[in-house]
């Protein structure tokens, strides 16, 4: 199946810092979702993105669509002890037939020291 | 409080022994889906179903049955568990098959010896 190669995959920052992570593609997507999973939990929708170029934020989080639609980031601003989690970013394909599912990257794991 | 449901939450079972992993959404969504999470290789799907009686494979099918019978319930069957199934699962729903933003259950924990 296709593959979204989510980097970094670990990151470990001092609280107050920015974190930045992306995904990207060889093929082109047309939504991109990005996930937290806390310790326990299942994944948790933090922002929705569906075209290309758009920029949404939520709170201290920010996404980006890429223009090429092969990529997207997603940006925390002053990190807190509370954004540990591991961070996943998803895609539709934009394709014909009934692919009818999301593609996930292998998330980024994100460690916050206070 | 709207929500995916799962259970049980934890289960260690033997090889070949079948069990059925429940799913339920309070939502009334048409799309359900589930996943297996395993170190290093993320989230992967293994069945999802568009509306009640209409279910297909994803990635990962193999040793996994589903149904769905019902809009709110999408169990997780496995016929002849094997050491290789023991993961994380998650189901997960959406209001249509076209409503990427997908929520999730809390996970079952399986461990088949």
């Amino acid at each position: 199946g296709q593959q979204l190669n989510q980097s970094p995959q670990s990151m470990f920052i001092q609280e107050g810092e920015d974190v930045s992570m992306n995904c990207t593609s060889s093929s082109i997507f047309n939504t991109w979702l990005w996930y937290k999973q806390d310790p326990g939990e299942g994944p948790v929708l933090l922002i929705a993105l569906y075209k290309a170029g758009e920029l949404t934020s939520n709170g201290r989080l920010t996404a980006q669509f890429g223009i090429t639609r092969k990529d997207s980031f997603l940006n925390i601003s002053a990190s807190i002890p509370s954004d540990v989690g591991i961070y996943f970013c998803a895609g539709q394909l934009l394709s014909g037939g009934s692919n009818y599912k999301l593609t996930f990257g292998k998330g980024t794991l994100l460690t916050v020291n206070p | 409080e709207a929500q995916v449901t799962q259970n049980p939450r934890y289960l260690i079972t033997v090889t070949g022994k079948k069990l059925t992993v429940t799913c339920s959404q309070n939502m009334n969504h048409e799309y359900m889906s589930w996943y297996r999470q395993d170190p290093g290789l993320g989230l992967r799907q293994i069945y999802y179903s568009m509306n009640v009686e209409v279910t297909d494979k994803g990635d990962v099918p193999e040793g996994y049955k589903v149904s769905r019978k019902e809009k709110r319930n999408f169990p997780l069957i496995l016929e002849s568990p094997s050491p290789n199934q023991t993961s994380l699962y998650f189901c997960a729903s959406s209001r249509k098959w076209d409503s990427y933003e997908q929520y999730f259950g809390p996970g079952t924990r399986l461990t088949v010896t």
